[in-house]
């Protein structure tokens, strides 16, 4: 069973500048989660996908960051503009049910300079 | 007060001991209890589960659960320098939809 795609792995940018992340997560998995993980911390829950609806996003800062899921499968999110304090590690997770055991992707990292 | 506590570390024993992972959390309807290790440089991969009070064994493993007091605890026998990574205790809440991570504990494993 192939694991939770994501795509880039590593990525560099400019603050104010423009990024988008992409994740194809497990086969048959209905609930798709997107994470930050800064440096020494847990991962912090963005958005969270049941199919392609929205089941939460209250800590996604949705001035500059934006997700979305169309047909229930694959899902990008996207940072716009960027600030230095996004840098990170995001995390795509899946789950086959809403509260289920999560598999998480490799993760992209984020350098904002 | 934050929705999951840990104890960040890091956490040093020796090859061959137990170590003692903790966790605490508010939300007391939470439903179901994970820990998850992450190595440093690599994503979160579960460890084990428990929705039920008590002990949950699996191999070197042990859940403990104790909804009253709202603490979760991992126990790991053994313990082996393969184990040094951090773990990572992760809660669903009341309503069944919301995943809560602790900012895990660095368990280091000398050999």
């Amino acid at each position: 069973e192939a694991g939770v795609a994501q795509s880039p792995r590593y990525k560099i940018i400019e603050k104010r500048q423009s990024v988008a992340f992409w994740c194809n997560p497990i086969s048959g998995h209905a609930t798709l989660y997107w994470y930050q993980q800064i440096l020494g911390q847990g991962p912090k829950l963005l958005i969270q996908f049941q199919n392609n609806g929205v089941v939460d996003d209250s800590q996604l800062p949705k001035d500059r960051f934006s997700a979305e899921r169309l047909k229930g499968v694959d899902s990008t999110l996207k940072i716009q503009p960027a600030k230095l304090e996004d840098s990170a590690v995001y995390l795509c997770a899946s789950s086959l049910l809403l509260g289920d055991t999560q598999y998480f992707g490799p993760g992209t990292r984020l350098t904002v300079l | 007060q934050k929705e999951v506590e840990q104890n960040s570390g890091p956490l040093s024993v020796p090859e061959g001991a137990i170590a003692s992972l903790n966790c605490t959390y508010s939300d007391r309807g939470s439903q179901s209890f994970f820990w998850y290790r992450q190595y440093s440089g690599k994503s979160p991969e579960l460890i084990m589960f428990i929705y039920s009070n008590g002990d949950k064994e699996d191999g070197r493993f042990t859940a403990q659960l104790n909804k009253a007091s709202q603490y979760v605890s991992l126990l790991i026998r053994d313990s082996q320098p393969s184990d040094s990574a951090t773990y990572l205790c992760a809660v669903l809440n009341t309503g069944g939809f919301k995943t809560i991570f602790g900012a895990g504990t660095r368990l280091f494993v000398k050999a």
